[in-house]
């Protein structure tokens, strides 16, 4: 199952409203992550099951959608937002895949 | 919960790579926990290599890419789990991380991870 994330990189300025998108090769229901990586640190999660807040991660993070396309919101940019987002597929427990990244920048 | 990872990190190809992933605050054998390893490398991105899990028995799952190399066991006595990795060559040369999914009903173990280790730079070169 191959994901493929848009843009590949963005730049934006804090407080703006930034959306990043991801598209399943194959309908996966909801089952999808996303994920924020700062360098030389390991990925954090931030949503699952598409729109699933993991617990501590700020409300201004949002996830939608289900089938083949879904999308990551941050509603208004912070400093520390300032990162590479990954989405991840867990369909098929055997074949879990991750996106290629969309890097936030200022 | 945290997860320290250990191991050696350059190697020769065709090589063993063996990563230990030490957990504290929480315990391998948990029936609402998985343990995963994954690499991240320039080339291939974010890769998902395995995982481990118990319920009622011991479970092992293995990405295809790399079914025929590689060995994730869990440690009962020491609280923690392994990655071994046969044949090495140039192309496993990446950042390897250990994960922890939590799986609240035990019946969803590809959950995605919410617990990570510090990554392990590996270096496979002659």
């Amino acid at each position: 199952i191959r994901l493929t994330q848009s843009p590949s990189s963005l730049s934006a300025s804090t407080g703006e409203r930034v959306t990043i998108t991801c598209r399943a090769s194959q309908d996966i229901n909801k089952y999808v992550a996303w994920f924020q990586q700062k360098p030389g640190t390991a990925p954090k999660l931030l949503i699952y099951d598409a729109s699933t807040l993991q617990s501590g991660v700020p409300s201004r993070f949002s996830g939608s959608g289900s089938g083949t396309d879904f999308a990551l919101t941050i509603s208004s940019l912070q400093s520390e937002d300032f990162a590479t987002y990954y989405c991840q597929q867990y369909y098929d427990f055997l074949l879990v895949t991750f996106g290629p990244g969309t890097k936030v920048d200022i | 919960v945290q997860l320290q990872q250990s191991g050696p990190g350059l190697l020769k190809p065709s090589q063993t790579l063996s990563l230990t992933c030490a957990i504290s605050g929480d315990t391998v054998s948990s029936n609402i926990a998985a343990w995963s390893w994954i690499r991240q490398s320039p080339s291939r991105g974010l890769e998902w290599l395995g995982r481990t899990y118990y319920r009622s028995k011991w479970y092992h799952d293995y990405a295809i890419s790399v079914r025929s190399r590689i060995t994730i066991n869990p440690d009962t006595s020491k609280n923690q789990f392994s990655l071994q990795l046969t044949s090495v060559t140039p192309d496993d040369t990446a950042v390897y991380f250990c994960a922890k999914s939590f799986d609240p009903t035990g019946s969803h173990p590809s959950l995605p991870g919410e617990i990570w280790g510090q990554g392990t730079m590996v270096t496979v070169s002659s």
